[in-house]
Parts: structure tokens; sequence; C-alpha cells
């Protein structure tokens, strides 16, 4: 069983705050891991893929780093807004699983006005 | 940007009834979808892989019988929970793939989910 592990799986912060959270993964047969963001009453949105160990990817406020070494990544939101406010999802994708996505429980982001 | 509809979004319906949750691709083919349960505070689990014309390939742990896989299109693929009971009551989500070769470490994309209340 793969373990993918989200910290904090909650967090509060005011407007304006930058904030970043963690996904831990297994550092064996990477393939590749997901960053979504999933809205209450909505779809989850892919963010990044990231696929090679040091990538980083920005969109926006928001960006992610990778280190496949030990197994974790960031993400960040710098200046957050209320509407950065939702879930934040990781999910692993192993080498060799025929596309098989291992999913973290998220960090819930609420981003106070 | 590819568009996945997932339909009903809620369904609340009494114990012994077969219930079917459609997935379809709206601007792509979807050769492979995926289907995911969550319960509260858990992760999306991987119940089942679908593939374009042939059978799904179901996770350890989920009956094939109790939940039906059909993807006869590229673009639609239906889940029906057969004979629910109150221990299916959950969240579903579908995914797809964009079927182009290759590209295997592209994005997921979803649909909106279904609520499935059991009576």
């Amino acid at each position: 069983i793969l373990n993918v592990e989200q910290s904090p799986q909650s967090l509060h912060v005011q407007e304006g705050d930058s904030t970043n959270f963690t996904c831990s993964f297994p550092s064996s047969n990477f393939y590749a891991l997901h960053w979504y963001r999933w809205e209450t009453a909505k779809s989850p949105e892919a963010l990044f893929v990231m696929t090679l160990n040091g990538d980083e990817k920005k969109k926006g406020r928001i960006s992610a780093t990778l280190n496949t070494k030990e197994g974790y990544s960031y993400l960040y939101i710098k200046g957050s807004q209320p509407e950065d406010s939702a879930t934040y999802l990781c999910a692993f994708l192993r080498g060799g699983s025929n596309y098989k996505l291992t999913f973290g429980k998220g960090t819930l982001l609420t981003v106070n006005p | 940007g590819a568009v996945v509809s997932q339909h009903p979004s809620w369904v609340i319906c009494k114990s012994g009834t077969s219930v079917k949750i459609e997935c379809r691709s709206l601007d792509f083919q979807a050769t492979t979808m995926f289907w995911y349960r969550q319960f509260p505070k858990k992760s999306l689990m991987l119940m089942a892989t679908s593939n374009e014309g042939s059978k799904a390939t179901y996770e350890q742990g989920v009956e094939k019988d109790k939940f039906l896989i059909n993807h006869a299109s590229l673009t639609l693929s239906t889940l029906t929970v057969t004979s629910a009971h109150p221990e299916d009551s959950s969240f579903y989500i579908c995914s797809a793939r964009d079927g182009q070769g290759g590209r295997l470490w592209q994005p997921q994309h979803f649909g909106d989910g279904t609520r499935l209340s059991i009576l």
C-alpha cells in the first residue's frame, strides 16, 4: 500500500498571508506527482504535474517544488486570497502502475478576508 | 480545457435499488476513465480503471458484481451500484485521461462527483 501524506490537514490564514503545505510520498519508483485544487461543489482542477527531481512549477501566485530523492513536494501560495480557499490534493504516480494515482487526504485551506 | 460531466450529482434511494452514474468526456476522447470513492475524512480511493471496449480493472477489495462498469464508447463510462445498501453510501467521482499515447503523466480530468445516500 502506497502512503501519500499531506500536512497540515487544514489551515486558516488571513488574506495577504503567504502559506505552504507539504506532500510526502514514496521515494522509490517515482514517475510523477500531481497537485489538484478542489473547490467545494466543483471538480478537482489540475494545478501542476511534476516529473523531475528539482522541478519547480509556477502558476500565478501558486508554485510547487519537488524532491523525489527524499519524497516530498511543497506547494506555496503567495499573498493568499479568499478565492484560494479550497482543498489541495497531491497524487503520486508510481512507475509501472498503469497510470493509477494514489491520493493524499488533502489540505483544506481557508483564507479569511 | 478538457471537461468531464458526471451525473447525477446527488442520489438518495432505498436499500436494494440499483443506481447508475454516468461520466462523459465532453470535448476529448477518453480511452481510460477512473472511478474513485471517498469516505468522510479519507482520501480518494481508486475503485476501478475503465478502458474503452474492454473489461474494467478493479482494485483489490472492490466487488466486480457490486460495482458494474461499462465503457462502451470513447466518451462515456458508467458505474452501476447494484442492490445498493447503506454501507455503499459515499461520494463517487470519475476522472478521464486524454488518450494521446505516450503522455502517461498528463493530469486527470475530473467530474463533479456523485453523492450517494442509501436509506
